[in-house]
């Protein structure tokens, strides 16, 4: 049973160019959340997919969008880059279990892309 | 703003030593929580996780944590530790009801494990 993969795994770019990085959710798995984790720092929420739709953001600007395909893989697509969003992408699956406040779901994490901006 | 604490940036044992790793959230209401661990190397790997029932976990490698209500507490344990656990360990929340689906994490501890 594959676990959470990522692609690519390092990506080198130059300032104000555009990144693409691709996730594979763990089988079974429906839902998808990305992360940034800077060096030194625990890992940020970007957002999170659900049936192909971006239902929770975090404090990201709009130059970070996603995209969940019908096989609950995703996408993190990033503009402008700036030198500031060099750092490690995570990309997380989980399967929600309960409804409402009783809600909990246990997260998997790929092994990440680690993006450089020169 | 909700947000997690970890006490320690870095902490260094000899082996068998015991270990407590503190982490504070500052939620309110229902909370899950969670410990990760990750090796040199290697990605982010889930060590324990507390959604209700019993405040005492028990997770892999002979690590628990408790969580402790009335101090908004999750703190992680280990009685003897072993070379193999240097690792960064972070603890992360995430509230259904006042955070909604997303996660926070702490910054993270590096433990170094002496031989």
């Amino acid at each position: 049973d594959a676990g959470v993969t990522q692609s690519p795994t390092h990506l080198i770019k130059t300032r104000g160019q555009q990144v693409t990085l691709r996730c594979s959710p763990k089988s079974g798995h429906d839902t998808v959340s990305w992360y940034q984790q800077a060096l030194g720092q625990g890992p940020q929420f970007i957002f999170q997919y659900y049936e192909e739709e971006e239902r929770q953001r975090g404090n990201f600007p709009d130059r970070f969008s996603g995209h969940q395909f019908p096989n609950y893989s995703s996408e993190l697509n990033v503009n402008a880059l700036l030198l500031g969003d060099s750092a490690l992408y995570l990309c997380a699956s989980s399967l929600q279990k309960g409804t409402g406040d009783g809600r909990s779901y246990e997260q998997y994490f790929g092994p990440g892309t680690r993006l450089t901006v020169t | 703003a909700q947000s997690v604490s970890q006490h320690n940036h870095h902490v260094i044992l000899s082996e068998a030593a015991s270990l407590e790793l503190g982490c504070n959230y500052s939620y309110g209401g229902t909370v899950n929580l969670f410990w990760y661990v990750q090796y040199p190397g290697q990605h982010l790997q889930l060590l324990l996780k507390y959604f209700s029932g019993d405040p005492l976990v028990k997770g892999i490698k002979g690590f628990e944590a408790e969580f402790i209500k009335s101090k908004f507490s999750f703190n992680l344990r280990k009685p003897s530790v072993q070379w193999s656990d240097t690792a960064e360990y972070f603890c992360a929340v995430n509230a259904p009801r006042t955070g909604g689906f997303k996660t926070i994490f702490g910054a993270g501890t590096r433990l170094f494990v002496k031989a």
